[in-house]
């Protein structure tokens, strides 16, 4: 079967930089993504690791390392907005499916 | 943002009724997904569709069932609710060849009493 885990909740204070790390087993590895969900409402992409090292989009970072299974997040000058829920992702062997981890919530604080 | 709608948005039924929920999309993307979310269990894939009447199930598909009969309508159904059903439920679309990067749509919210 194919397992993720992250932490469940995370908190830092604004301007800060925080790292949300998701750990994975599968037994065929083709991915690893990242979604941001606000107070329940639609889950958004924020962005796709196939390849071991980081992958920046503006203030967030992802992470993969394949050997260790093990990816992150890193959201730097953090503001009061990027309190969600944030969820990794490993695509399904078969390739045609996502299976998430349980979220992490970050709560920032002034 | 991509154009997804579902319906009914929310809803109250009672246990042993059918449920049917509608997704809609106008991006012509192939792939379609149902998921469930409950508090600690993050999103849970239900079923999916690869194309016009090519579906399969995900992992929590017992007592629920698809269909795809056109490429921007994929329906939910629950045949008997129970309230183990009550969720919120999204559906999300791809089209990119890996389906890493999804498109949500905003969810119905379903209670079963």
């Amino acid at each position: 079967g194919q397992s993720l885990e992250q932490p469940s909740e995370v908190t830092a204070v604004e301007g800060a930089i925080v790292q949300i790390n998701c750990t994975y087993q599968t037994s065929g590895f083709y991915g690893l993504s990242w979604y941001q969900q606000h107070d329940g409402g639609a889950p958004t992409f924020l962005s796709y690791n196939a390849l071991d090292g980081l992958e920046e989009t503006g203030r967030f970072s992802s992470f993969l390392s394949r050997s260790d299974s093990y990816g992150y997040l890193l959201l730097q000058e953090l503001q009061m907005k990027d309190s969600a829920s944030y969820f990794c992702a490993v695509r399904d062997r078969q390739g045609g499916k996502l299976i998430f981890g349980q979220g992490t919530e970050l709560s920032v604080k002034p | 943002d991509a154009g997804i709608t579902q319906s009914p948005r929310h809803k109250v039924t009672e246990t042993g009724t059918p449920v049917t929920l509608r997704c809609h999309q106008t991006e012509n993307h192939r792939y379609m997904y149902w998921y469930r979310q409950d508090p600690g269990h993050g999103l849970r894939l239900i079923h999916y569709s690869y194309g016009v009447k090519d579906t399969d199930k995900g992992e929590v598909s017992d007592g629920y069932s698809v269909s795809r009969s056109k490429t921007e309508d994929f329906l939910l159904t629950l045949e008997s609710a129970t309230s183990s059903q009550t969720s919120v439920y999204f559906c999300a679309i791809s089209d990119k060849g890996g389906t890493y990067e999804q498109y949500f749509g905003p969810g119905t919210r379903l209670t079963v009493t």
